[in-house]
Order: structure tokens, then C-alpha cells, then sequence
């Protein structure tokens, strides 16, 4: 079955670059997606990357896909302390129906 | 509504009662999902609903859990004979698209079992 690794903690300083990794098992994921949650909240959409593509932009945030290591990285530029939260990684599964999610990264940023 | 909307909030039992869990979809929003939520770990598939037919119900974990969609918009999931290992935030999703589209979660329903 599918299966999705993330590291549990990240901290990095305000201002600083966050990169948060996931790897991913199933090859025929069509999308790959990362959500964010906050404290007490429901899971948000922040981004997702098609699977033909290597990567892509939008705004402080940078993905990058490495199809041949199953490898997906979340880059976010000039971290704010509301970055803080949760980021999950998720693929859907061969019959695109199930989103399978990671364990989830807690990412903190010190003043 | 806006959003999705997940009742209760959070919901507190016994060992061996019933319980159910309402999500009202996003309207229009033809697919549904359930999944569970354990303390520091990611969400766990446990059923997918396309109109009022589950699609995929394989991630429920035994014949104690159940959920329907009537009519193809608000979902209950349903558990009995509650055991303290069903203690978790269950996690309502809908989407417009049944195929990778994205997902739009509500807040949850935090069950805990005694």
C-alpha cells in the first residue's frame, strides 16, 4: 500500500528558509499536495505539484519534485512565526480516490 | 455553508456506548470523506463517498464503524459498542471533484472514550 514519510519537527528563526521533506511510495500519484494545520483547526490546502512538473512557485512557497527518489520538499522563504503549524504531505492513491497523508512535520520558528 | 461543518465539536463517552458524527458538506460538493486523526500523527483514510454510494470504504477499521450519505450531502458516521481506542479527532473533507481535486476539511469532531 501507500506509504508517506516526513521528519516530525523542524525549527528554524525568523526570517530564515524552512525546508520540510517527504517521501512518497506509490509512483503513479497524479498530484502531490501539502496541507497545512494550525492549532485547533482543520487541515488547509497550501500547495500541490502536478507529477509531470519538477517544480513550482507560488508566492514564499517552493516545491520541488523528484520523481526517479519519490521525494517531495516544501521550501518556505522568509518564515514568519505564523508559519507555525503542522505540514502535511499527501498522494493519492492508484484509483484516485483516497489522499494517503503523512505523518506531519511540526514546524516552529523562534523569534 | 461557507465551509465544512462538523458536529459536535467535541464529543465525550463511555466504553460501549453509541455514537454519531454529522459532516455538512460544502454545497455542490460531490465527494465526501471521513478520516481519523490521532494525537501527533497525519490523517487516516477510513471512507470515501461519490453522491450517496461509498466508493471506497476499506479504511474503516472493523464492522463497528458505519457512515452513510443519504442523500448525498450531510454524512454521519457511526460507531458502536465505543472502545477507549476510538479516541481521535475524526476529520470530515469534501471536494467538488472526485479525482484529486482539492480537499476542504472542516474543524473535527474530538471524541474521546472513558
Amino acid at each position: 500500500g501507500e506509504d508517506v514519510e516526513q521528519s516530525l519537527f523542524l525549527s528554524v528563526r525568523e526570517g530564515d528558509s524552512s525546508v520540510i521533506n517527504c517521501t512518497y511510495t506509490d509512483s503513479s500519484s497524479t498530484y502531490l499536495y501539502w496541507y497545512k494545520q494550525e492549532p485547533g483547526a482543520g487541515l488547509q490546502l497550501l500547495t500541490y505539484i502536478f507529477s509531470n512538473m519538477d517544480m513550482k512557485q507560488d508566492q514564499r512557497l517552493t516545491v520541488l519534485l523528484n520523481k526517479k527518489d519519490k521525494h517531495l520538499s516544501l521550501r518556505i522563504a522568509d518564515t514568519q512565526t505564523g508559519d507555525s503549524a503542522i505540514y502535511f504531505c499527501a498522494e493519492i492513491n492508484d484509483y484516485g480516490q483516497n489522499f494517503v497523508f503523512g505523518p506531519g512535520t511540526r514546524l516552529s520558528v523562534l523569534p | 455553508g461557507a465551509g465544512v461543518s462538523q458536529t459536535p465539536s467535541n464529543k465525550v463517552t463511555e466504553k460501549g456506548k453509541y455514537v454519531e458524527l454529522r459532516c455538512d458538506p460544502i454545497s455542490g460538493h460531490t465527494a465526501l470523506y471521513w478520516y481519523r486523526q490521532s494525537l501527533g500523527q497525519g490523517p487516516e483514510f477510513l471512507i470515501y463517498f461519490q453522491g450517496t454510494g461509498a466508493a471506497d470504504d476499506s479504511g474503516l477499521p472493523n464492522d463497528r464503524f458505519f457512515a452513510v450519505r443519504p442523500e448525498g450531502s450531510v454524512s454521519t458516521l457511526k460507531i458502536q459498542r465505543t472502545e477507549r481506542g476510538d479516541s481521535a479527532v475524526y476529520l470530515c473533507a469534501s471536494s467538488l471533484f472526485p479525482d484529486g481535486g482539492e480537499l476542504f476539511f472542516g474543524e473535527g469532531s474530538r471524541l474521546t472514550v472513558l
